[in-house]
């Protein structure tokens, strides 16, 4: 069975400031990672995932999430955020070549952005 | 595509009444997924099925609670009799795993207001 710990319920920081997002995954077999985000009054929608590959990915607006699998983490980061990246942030895991489709997300993180 | 769309968007009714969402997968998906958002519980997985079939229900609250799926395009999520503390935003979700890794396309949600 999987499990995700997102360590912080809430993030507040101040525009232009640096963010991290913490994520660590409980599995024993291996597995997909994906950062979801849910803006206000929304539905969520993936924001990155990690599949294969490289252990750090990228998404297009400047959100990165490197996975390291010694410490079963998936940490969310951005080196400068906006007003407009306030929202609710997932993390998630898919066990490899599960047929079942389903995920495991953590408990969120809101990430609140102040001018 | 469209993406998943549910209805109504927004349902309010009184304690006792039916209540039926409605939710059409993005076509080609065989996963379709009935989720629960609150603030006291985060997100919640109630249910979710493959090909049309329900796969795990363990998620769904009480008997009170039925889905169906009686096609590839359609699922419905019910509750009779509804109560206030079923007052939640409900999000259907679907995926194609052997494409798409097991991510997850959301719909917008039926926030749902029971007095």
């Amino acid at each position: 069975a999987q499990s995700v710990t997102q360590l912080d319920s809430q993030v507040p920081v101040f525009e232009e400031a640096p963010v991290e997002l913490r994520c660590n995954y409980s599995s024993s077999v291996s597995v997909y990672l994906f950062w979801y985000v849910q803006y206000p009054n929304q539905g969520l929608q993936l924001l990155l995932k990690y599949l294969s590959g490289s252990t750090l990915v990228e998404s297009i607006n400047g959100f990165e999430a490197e996975f390291n699998k010694s410490q079963t983490s998936f940490h969310l980061r951005k080196p400068s955020v906006h007003i407009s990246d306030t929202a609710e942030y997932f993390c998630a895991v898919s066990p490899y070549g599960g047929s079942q489709g389903n995920l495991i997300f953590g408990k969120g993180t809101k990430l609140s952005v102040k001018p | 595509d469209a993406g998943v769309i549910q209805s109504p968007r927004h349902e309010v009714t009184e304690m006792g009444q039916e209540v039926t969402l409605r939710c059409k997968p993005i076509s080609g998906h065989d996963y379709l997924f009935w989720y629960r958002q609150t603030m006291m519980r985060g997100l919640e997985l109630l249910i979710y099925f493959n090909n049309n079939v329900p796969i795990d229900d363990s998620g769904m609250p009480e008997d009170r609670f039925s889905a169906k799926m009686p096609n590839a395009s359609f699922s419905t999520l019910k509750i009779q009799p509804s109560e206030p503390r079923d007052s939640a935003v409900y999000f259907c979700a679907s995926s194609f795993p052997r494409r798409a890794y097991n991510e997850q396309f959301f719909g917008p949600g039926t926030r749902l207001t029971v007095l």
